[in-house]
């Protein structure tokens, strides 16, 4: 079922290396997010996107960053200063800012 | 600070029998309440939202502002419904999502 896709399901990462999620959504929607979820632990906000070219940092965004050049793309950036990289990440996007939302599948990233 | 909590990391039943996954919150405004579903191998998605009132695959959830809760109920649980379950609470500073930690759901046969 399409709606929204991130590539890829899995994503290994070296130390220090930088690596970028893909989400892609074919909805039409305007807001885009992005969750990080741990054993245990909810969902935990990384970044938004309100609009296309708009950003805001979520809760725990150190050591990510966003773009929002296409309103149907919104690619995750795991940099090196992220300290724990390790998890499992949702993209999500809705038809407004904070309608309930659309998740994707999720993309594990492991270190290597 | 908005928080959301899950007491109940798994709640195992047998079919048949009433169910409920508790769901507390803190938020010193009026939140909007929700609970999201992730059956096995299936995305995470909408079961229902306290604004509707609505009753969706037979669950229903009550908004408690007196005792902080949003606890997501259903009178005979069905295997099918066996699935992580995730409350979520959008407030606070540019009305975000907070979601808990999440229940495990299994219903025996």
């Amino acid at each position: 079922d399409g709606g929204i896709t991130q590539s890829p399901k899995y994503l290994f990462r070296k130390e220090g290396q930088n690596v970028t999620l893909s989400c892609e959504q074919n909805l039409n929607h305007d807001a885009m997010y992005w969750y990080r979820q741990d054993p245990g632990q909810g969902l935990r906000l990384i970044y938004y996107s309100q609009i296309v070219n708009d950003f805001q940092k979520g809760d725990i965004a150190e050591g990510y960053s966003v773009s929002r050049e296409k309103k149907e793309s919104f690619p995750l950036t795991v940099t090196s200063a992220q300290k724990n990289p390790t998890a499992f990440y949702l993209c999500a996007s809705s038809i407004g800012f904070n309608q309930p939302q659309h998740f994707g599948d999720g993309t594990r990233l492991s270190i290597l | 600070a908005q928080r959301v909590t899950q007491p109940e990391k798994l709640l195992s039943v047998f079919k048949g029998a009433p169910v409920e996954l508790k769901c507390n919150y803190s938020y010193s405004g009026s939140p909007e309440l929700f609970w999201y579903v992730q059956y096995s191998r299936q995305r995470l998605q909408l079961l229902l939202r306290h604004i509707s009132r609505e009753s969706i695959k037979g669950f229903t959830a009550d908004l408690n502002k007196g005792e902080t809760s949003f606890h997501l109920k259903k009178p005979f649980a069905q295997e099918e419904d066996s699935a992580m379950y995730y409350c979520a609470l959008k407030g606070g500073n540019f009305n975000k999502f907070y979601f808990g930690s999440g229940t495990k759901l299994n219903v025996k046969p």
